[in-house]
């Protein structure tokens, strides 16, 4: 069965530092989208992305946050410079018009 | 906005107990209603869902009825077993067009089932 993937598993960075969670959804989808979830709490929607571009936002997707598809497999979130409570686990899915959710096994972020 | 409001955990049962998370939701417009389980260390599994008003989503013995009239969505296990241990997330999608689709989730019940 089709499996999104996500690299790496985990990882951990310093304050201030720039990350890239990469991403690669199954093939023939089209809608791409990154959850994230603090310990302990709920699964919070980041961004959905669908031809090219950001189709919806939530408020915790400030600037500090990017997404990119570079070369029509690859779909990574950028953090530019990590705080200390983007501290998550954070959810690659993507989806074809009509079906499920296919999501990712997550990258646990930890920023020290 | 959508909304999801569940059941707090956690939940700790014996095996071969019955299982009931309660779930409702606030949506505008016809939200499809989806129950997701996350085994310790995995990420999010659709386990069951339902897209319309008294529709039954069931898997693996779990079950949830679409409840318009009280919009609700509670995931029930007749029997439950150890490897039902996990946290489950109800969520909705609720999308009036557009190309998005997103998934509002609800807070997570943590089952423990003793063997």
């Amino acid at each position: 069965e089709p499996e999104v993937t996500q690299t790496p598993s985990h990882q951990v960075t310093q304050m201030g530092q720039e990350v890239i969670l990469r991403c690669v959804p199954i093939s023939n989808h089209l809608y791409f989208y990154w959850y994230r979830q603090i310990l302990g709490q709920k699964v919070e929607f980041l961004v959905s992305f669908y031809n090219n571009e950001i189709s919806e936002k939530s408020e915790i997707f400030d600037d500090q946050f990017s997404v990119e598809r570079p070369d029509g497999s690859n779909f990574t979130l950028k953090i530019r410079s990590t705080k200390l409570e983007d501290s998550a686990m954070y959810f690659c899915a993507s989806k074809m018009l009509g079906t499920d959710y296919t999501f990712g096994s997550g990258t646990r972020l930890t920023v020290v | 906005g959508n909304s999801v409001t569940q059941m707090e955990g956690p939940v700790t049962l014996s095996e071969e107990a019955f299982l009931t998370i309660n779930c409702t939701y606030t949506a505008t417009g016809y939200p499809s209603l989806f129950w997701y389980v996350q085994y310790p260390g995995e990420g999010l599994q659709l386990l069951l869902k339902a897209t319309k008003a008294d529709d039954k989503g069931s898997n693996k013995g779990f079950e949830a009825t679409y409840r318009k009239e009280t919009t609700s969505f509670h995931l029930e296990k007749g029997s439950v077993q150890v490897s039902d241990s996990a946290v489950y997330f109800c969520a909705l999608s609720a999308n009036s067009g557009g190309s998005n689709y997103k998934l509002t989730f609800g807070k997570g019940t943590l089952l423990t089932v003793n063997p």
